[in-house]
């Protein structure tokens, strides 16, 4: 499994963008790059995901660098209901996620 | 999105009781669930892989005995607890891989177990 680091935690304002970085220099070419955010007490959920390009969703957006060594998660406007821990997980398909330390994000009204 | 349900959501039993949490793909069919359990503070850990039909593969360090894993039929796994001791108190989550979701799990929304 490739080794990701994320800040331990992140603050922003409500109604600004938040770019949460990884790093995962060990990712395999094969690797997609997810992210997968956990409200407390409840299960993870889904973000977002991509493998080289810039990827878009309605959730956010992922930057992926050029060497796929490192990614960015891109929240355009934080609300409150994003304050969550956030994942970045190299994975290659139907295989259960590792699950690292993650990045707390904290969203200030 | 598919959705996984997770019965109980939350559950107090005595210690030495045995204890089943159910794990449903509510509307498509998981050919493979995972079942996690995350300690307070701490990350999810992966404790076991079930494929319908086939017994559990379960990560080292995680008691096959201890924790029994049914996946009878594409839609059900189930993660028994037997004898539970204070130290299994935690929150296990499972999620669902289903064949036309490449590359996206779905996860339930958890599990909150404490054995007095």
């Amino acid at each position: 499994d490739a080794k990701t680091t994320q800040p331990n935690s992140m603050e922003s304002n409500e109604e600004e963008p938040v770019h949460l970085p990884c790093n995962h220099s060990t990712i395999s070419g094969t690797d997609y790059i997810h992210w997968y955010r956990q409200l407390p007490s409840q299960g993870p959920e889904y973000v977002i995901h991509g493998l080289t390009s810039n990827v878009n969703n309605r959730m956010a957006s992922l930057a992926i660098a050029e060497d796929r060594k490192s990614s960015t998660l891109i929240l355009h406007r934080a609300t409150l209901r994003d304050a969550a821990v956030y994942y970045c997980i190299p994975t290659s398909g139907n295989t259960p996620l590792v699950f690292g330390k993650g990045t707390r994000l904290s969203v200030i009204a | 999105g598919a959705v996984v349900s997770q019965h109980p959501s939350w559950v107090i039993c005595k210690s030495g009781t045995s204890v089943k949490i159910e794990c449903r793909s509510l509307d498509f069919q998981a050919t493979t669930m995972f079942w996690y359990r995350q300690f307070p503070k701490q990350s999810l850990m992966l404790m076991a892989t079930s494929n319908e039909g086939s017994k559990a593969t379960y990560e080292q360090g995680v008691e096959k005995d201890k924790f029994l894993i049914n996946h009878a039929s594409l839609t059900l796994s189930t993660l028994t607890v037997t004898s539970a001791h204070p130290e299994d108190s935690s929150f296990y989550i499972c999620s669902a891989l289903g064949a036309l979701f490449y590359n996206e799990q779905f996860f339930g929304p958890g599990t909150r177990l404490t054995v007095l």
